[in-house]
């Protein structure tokens, strides 16, 4: 089993859509949950962190099911320059001043006109 | 623009030779890593260091051997790679502000490696 599962799509959205991301990991210990975006031929870089309480940016929500091991990224009002790769990210985090990420496969997200 | 930077961007390199990727962050972090992106499959730590010293090494095989001077620099000593090893390595850093778990990433633009 994979730690960190993704669809990996592609999805295919027109602009105005509403569409949501789901992941799944497989250690409970993980402590510390993400969503990056990656840019073709780009670096990725941090979209949003995931609390347990749920968070919200602007359009975009984040879930987070720890009992279920299950995490959500929610895209309302999808633009063009939301076409991206979006990674769900976890941190089996033991402590320490840095972060052992882990990284999903990502899943492809094409937002036409 | 981040404030990581890697150099080389683009290497072709042989099998038999030996090479040096490097990596500079310039936001006063305490903390650099390794990871490795081949097609079609997730982003893979390799290495971290805090403070300069490694601390975390996922069974990486030994032609990849890094070194970090100081906290600012980052390098990955390559010799006798395979053509498996053709991928995207990216650099990162992250701050060491507090004891968290929620710290965040920050990468450099990688350096596109292929191994002929």
């Amino acid at each position: 089993r994979k730690e960190v599962e993704q669809d990996p799509g592609p999805f295919n959205v027109p602009e105005g859509a509403t569409v949501a991301f789901n992941c799944t990991y497989s250690n409970s210990a993980s402590q510390s949950f993400f969503w990056y975006r990656q840019d073709c031929r780009k670096e990725p870089k941090l979209l949003m962190s995931v609390y347990s309480s749920g968070n919200e940016d602007g359009r975009f929500t984040a879930q987070l099911n720890r009992a279920s091991q299950y995490i959500s990224l929610l895209i309302r009002d999808s633009k063009l320059s939301d076409s991206a790769t979006y990674l769900c990210v976890v941190n089996l985090w033991r402590g320490t001043s840095y972060g052992k990420l882990t990284f999903g496969q990502g899943t492809i997200l094409t937002v036409h006109p | 623009e981040t404030g990581v930077t890697q150099t080389p961007r683009h290497l072709v390199m042989g099998m038999t030779n030996k090479k040096s990727l490097k990596c500079e962050q310039h936001l006063g972090h305490n903390a650099m890593y390794w990871y490795k992106q081949s097609a079609k499959k997730p982003l893979e730590l390799m290495f971290v260091y805090s403070l300069e010293e490694r601390v975390e090494n996922n069974s990486v095989p030994s032609r990849f051997s890094p070194e970090c001077p100081n906290s600012s620099h980052l390098f990955l000593h390559l010799h006798t790679l395979q053509p498996e090893d053709s991928a995207l390595y990216l650099c990162a850093s992250s701050p060491q502000s507090g004891v968290t778990p929620y710290n965040e990433q920050f990468f450099g633009p990688g350096t596109r490696l292929t191994v002929l």
